[in-house]
């Protein structure tokens, strides 16, 4: 069983606010990736890095910006929620020499309103 | 990335094995075969991957034909929580630049009780 976790699972937050997504990780995996997903919809990749101090952008545009201070830890900022924002945020994690074995948490569902 | 090409639907008897097919009529040599799944709601799970030799893991069985343009994940005894999208993704194990899994729209299978 993957051990790779998000919190919250579900989120309602209204305009404006700022939230940050968790994800976490005790696999000691090095690649760490976000993706967004609509209901019924195809994953997209909006965030992924190799390791410590590395982050990239994936190929769906996302206002998002992401951090990685720690192997294990891979958070999501939004700085200014809106609803255009309102999807589901999967978090994943590979080790360093295969990307395509990929470990993904549960998501979160976030709703702004 | 090779495309592949899934049929959007089956149906299978709770017990009797589930046989999905992929085809990948472009792969290219240094290409394997990957199948995921994903149960409503819930992030992406990695069931097998495989190059040319046929796989078996736990989960479930991966027969890619001699010509490699095509393959079947066969679940040998399906049951209701084998209910879910399954996805059939063809790439380069060790690729550069984005790791962005695509994941297309996949068969969505459902276990009939």
């Amino acid at each position: 069983e993957a051990d790779i976790y998000q919190t919250p699972r579900y989120l309602v937050i209204g305009t404006g606010k700022k939230i940050t997504l968790e994800c976490s990780q005790t696999m000691g995996h090095d690649k760490m990736y976000w993706y967004q997903q609509d209901p019924g919809m195809e994953l997209h990749l909006i965030h992924y890095s190799y390791g410590v101090n590395s982050t990239e952008k994936g190929d769906l545009s996302s206002e998002s910006t992401v951090s990685r201070i720690r192997t294990e830890h891979f958070p999501l900022t939004l700085e200014s929620a809106r609803p255009s924002h309102t999807s589901q945020y999967l978090c994943a994690s590979s080790e360093s020499d295969s990307y395509n074995e990929q470990f993904f948490g549960p998501g979160t569902r976030l709703t702004v309103l | 990335d090779a495309k592949t090409t899934q049929p959007p639907s089956m149906d299978c008897a709770e017990g009797r094995a589930a046989n999905l097919p992929c085809n990948h009529s472009t792969i290219s040599g240094n290409e394997y075969v990957y199948w995921y799944r994903q149960i409503h709601s819930q992030g992406p799970q990695y069931i097998i991957h495989g190059l040319k030799n046929n796989e078996t893991n736990e989960m479930a069985s991966l027969i890619i034909t001699e010509d490699r343009k095509s393959s079947t994940l066969i679940l040998p005894h399906a049951t209701l929580r084998d209910t879910a999208v399954y996805y059939c993704i063809v790439r380069a194990r060790f690729q550069t630049g984005a790791n962005n899994l695509f994941f297309g729209t996949g068969t969505r299978l459902t276990v009939i009780p």
